[in-house]
Formats: C-alpha cells, structure tokens, sequence
C-alpha cells in the first residue's frame, strides 16, 4: 500500500523559534498533501491543500503566515511553524492523494511542544 | 453545521462484548465517501474502510461490520467480541465529491477492559 512518512515524529522548540516538518510520500507521486491539526482528545481539523509547484489554499482562520507550506515535488511537502508559541502545540498529520481526494493516505503524525 | 456526527464520546466494554460506533453524516452530495478511521495511542491514522455513496452493501471484515444506510444517512462500525487491542479512538470521516475535502467526526473513544 501506499506509504507517506513525517519527520520529525517529535519536536520539542522554544517559544519565538520556527519548526519544519516534512510529509514525503515514499513510493508514490503526490500531486495533492494535505495538512491537518489535532489538539488533545478532538478531531482533526484540515489546515490547509496544496498541489505541487503551486500555492497553498488555506482554511479559513488558519494564519499562512504562520504556517508556511511548501510542496516543492511530487514527493515532498513541508510545514513551517514560523514563530511558534505554546498554543501551537498540537499533533500535526499530514496526508498524501495522486488521485482523487477519497485516495488519502496519511502519515503517521508529528506531535509538536512549544516551550 | 456538523457534516459528520458521532454522538458517542466514549464507550468503554469489557472484552468479548459488542460495541457498535455511530456515525450520522449529512451531505447534499448524491456522490460521497464515507470512510472509518482508528487512532490508537501512538496516534497514526489506521484506515479501515471507504465506502462510496452507491455502494449500500454492508461489509464485513472479520471482527468488524459496517452498516451503511442512506435512508437515515448512517454508517455504523461494529465491532464483534471486542478485544483489548481495540481500544483507540475511531473516526468517522466524509469527503463529497465536489468538494475536495475529508470532515471528521469528533471521534469516539472506545475503551475495551480485560
């Protein structure tokens, strides 16, 4: 089956750094990631979509400036906590699609501490 | 309003009980999937199932069965002799074909005691 990884796993950053986190799907072309967000005991809440080799369509009330995504390959697409802070603490999964959207394979999670 | 419903917050059994999982989704879609998810503690996203819209047959799976009915816009997991490996966190989810999107329910603990 089709399989995206995420690292780091875990990341624990000081309030005021930034953060990458990196989704690569390994044995397949990602034409669509998405990202997702999941606070403590809720569900989870699509951030944002983004097609290679163009701009990220956010959610409404997610910040792009705070979080910076690039989907640079077929492959490859990463999140940037720009200027974390403790309330960006969450578990942070991202998903993979090279066809429809209902062809979603998620990773396996990053779950993010902001000290 | 909620697209994907799943009244039930948690349920704890005791193993070799039945437990079945609500889902209740709403969609103006005629075409949707429908799709369940376990969250075990580690948190990886275990997929277990997707249904389309104009497939209403139930589907069995060893332990597990899915009860899929549009008249009431339900699709309920469940689980057979329960077993302690099954406590997680289930997620029922709903993409509609024109909108390119999953919406998750809020999730349902079950917890399954030995």
């Amino acid at each position: 089956g089709a399989v995206v990884s995420q690292h780091p796993s875990r990341v624990i950053c000081k309030s005021g750094t930034s953060v990458k986190i990196e989704c690569r799907s390994l044995d397949f072309q990602a034409t669509t990631m998405f990202w997702y967000r999941q606070f403590p005991k809720k569900s989870l809440m699509l951030m944002a979509t983004s097609n290679e080799g163009s701009k990220a369509t956010y959610e409404q009330g997610v910040e792009k400036d705070k979080f910076l995504i690039n989907h640079a390959s077929l492959t490859l697409s990463t999140l940037t906590v720009t200027s974390a802070h403790p309330e960006d603490s969450s578990f942070y999964i991202c998903s993979a699609s090279e066809g429809g959207p209902y062809e979603q394979y998620f990773g396996p999670g990053t779950r993010l501490t902001v000290t | 309003a909620q697209k994907v419903t799943q009244a039930q917050t948690e349920i704890s059994v005791v193993e070799k009980e039945d437990v079945t999982l609500d889902c209740v989704y709403e969609t103006r879609d005629t075409t949707y999937y429908l799709f369940w998810y376990k969250q075990p503690p580690s948190g990886e996203l275990v997929f277990l199932i997707r249904r389309n819209s104009f497939d209403e047959q139930n589907e069995i799976s060893g332990r597990y069965s899915w009860n899929f009915q549009k008249s009431t816009s339900s699709f309920n997991f469940t689980i057979t002799a329960s077993q302690v490996v099954d406590s997680a966190v289930y997620f029922c989810a709903l993409i509609e074909y024109n909108f390119n999107k999953f919406y998750f329910g809020s999730g349902t603990k079950l917890n399954v005691k030995p």
